[in-house]
């Protein structure tokens, strides 16, 4: 069991540019799910898959946010356009749904910084 | 809608002081309720957790009842660490057997020798 892990940790990019983060879920985990944090808060449900669909998407993930995980393993979440709000954690957490009571595992998420 | 209120940070106790972290909530139905912990430099982790009225969570030493008349889920520990020092989340899940979860602003603790 390696955990979740989250590539890159860091991340600064300017305003308007897209950026692409990976998660690599717990190789027998097929739930996959994103958070966002910001700075002294707690997370904020974004969206998440079984195994390849994904099945419920929060109204903050706007048109600009997109993810995929397609064949059900890793996933990519892209942001387009980024802007200064978009500046968070974005965190990945993936758990097995047959397991009698679900546990999520979270990576250690990826920081990103718009200026 | 549903949503998780925790006491704000941070507390800052000595060694072996009791620790009590506050934590209520609003949700309609019967949620389960979470408490989750984050070290400085990891990802969270579940700390302890209860899926019905009256159930004790506990892991750790830390402890925390599930009150639905005063819809509370205050974490406990008798006596604190310094390895303690963290950032601890309330969090719940709505009926529904999902990771999607609504969490608390989260509590900053600093455990002082």
């Amino acid at each position: 069991d390696t955990g979740v892990s989250q590539d890159p940790r860091h991340k600064i990019t300017k305003r308007g540019q897209n950026v692409t983060f990976r998660c690599d879920p717990i190789s027998e985990h097929n739930r996959l799910y994103w958070y966002r944090q910001t700075l002294g808060q707690g997370p904020e449900f974004l969206t998440y898959f079984q195994n390849e669909a994904q099945l419920e998407k929060s109204r903050l993930l706007s048109d600009r946010f997109s993810a995929e995980r397609p064949k059900g393993s890793f996933s990519t979440l892209e942001i387009q356009r980024t802007e200064q709000g978009d500046s968070a954690m974005y965190l990945c957490a993936s758990s097995y749904d047959r397991a009698t009571n679900e546990k999520l595992f979270f990576g250690s998420g990826t920081q990103l910084s718009v200026l | 809608g549903n949503s998780v209120t925790q006491m704000e940070g941070p507390v800052t106790l000595s060694e072996e002081a009791f620790l009590t972290i506050n934590c209520t909530y609003t949700a309609t139905g019967y949620p389960s309720l979470f408490w989750y912990v984050q070290y400085p430099g990891e990802g969270l982790q579940l700390l302890l957790k209860a899926t019905k009225a009256d159930d004790k969570g506990s892991n750790k030493g830390f402890e925390a009842t599930y009150r639905k008349e005063t819809t509370s889920f205050h974490l406990e520990k008798g006596s604190v660490q310094v390895s303690d020092s963290a950032v601890y989340f309330c969090a719940l899940r709505h009926s529904g057997n999902t990771g999607k979860l609504i969490f608390g602003q989260g509590t900053t603790l600093q455990v002082k020798p």
